[in-house]
């Protein structure tokens, strides 16, 4: 199975502030011949399923806010939120779909 | 806009079978890969497998002995079925969909969840 490693665990970032969010695989994600990641990051706010933000790495889901952006490729990849709102408020996973069993990050909670 | 309801009985006791089902609406079972996924305060989320109207079935190694998945496309449902629960599958459920090539790719809709207790 490929593990995901997410870092921090939690941080507290200020309102306006970057908020940066990382996510390591075991493995490689990136399926060269396409050159596409098969990486994709969620938020989930308590009581809620978990929302897809990003995926293949860096295309945000439509009607996700343009602060919201994913970057990286291979093993390392980052969640970035440019200016923290107070709705930014939630947990964060990384999840690859590289291959079965699909696996998801331990998460990171994101705090004001 | 694709919406997923998750149903079934919240409350079990060990070494019974838990039996959810996954109401699909604004999109065709037909179409795409319907997943389980859980979430429990010790194991994060994890991915249960997936089913599919079209044949492709995958079940998680970890749970492969005790699951389950399969289609009613005359109900747009899907549906999972776990065997012989114990107090470590207490978890939330959720059933989600998502495009895929040989397996599924990301979930773009997920329904509410529903909490499952497994308690003597």
């Amino acid at each position: 199975d490929i593990v995901m490693t997410q870092s921090p665990d939690s941080l507290a970032v200020s309102l306006g502030e970057r908020a940066t969010i990382n996510c390591k695989s075991t493995q490689t994600v990136l399926y060269s011949a396409i050159n596409k990641n098969y990486l994709s990051w969620y938020q989930q706010k308590p009581g809620q399923p978990p929302k897809l933000l990003i995926y293949w790495s860096s295309i945000r889901e439509s009607g996700v806010p343009d602060r919201f952006s994913g970057s990286g490729s291979g093993t390392d990849f980052t969640l970035t939120i440019s200016s923290l709102q107070a709705e930014d408020v939630a947990v964060y996973y990384c999840q690859q779909y590289y291959s079965a069993p699909l696996t998801f990050g331990g998460g990171t909670k994101v705090e004001i | 806009q694709v919406q997923l309801q998750e149903s079934g009985p919240g409350l079990l006791k060990p070494s019974e079978t838990l039996s959810l089902t996954c109401s699909v609406s604004g999109a065709s079972i037909s179409s795409n890969y319907w997943s389980w996924i859980r979430q429990s305060p010790g194991k994060g989320l994890e991915w249960i497998g997936f089913t599919s109207s079209s044949g492709p079935t995958y079940y998680n190694p970890s749970l492969k002995s005790r699951v389950t998945m399969s289609v009613d496309t005359s109900k747009n449902q899907f549906s999972l079925r776990l065997s012989s629960v114990a107090a470590a599958d207490t978890a939330v459920f959720f059933c989600a969909r998502s495009e895929g090539g040989t397996y599924p790719y990301f979930f773009d809709s997920w329904g509410q969840g529903i909490l499952v207790i497994v308690s003597a």
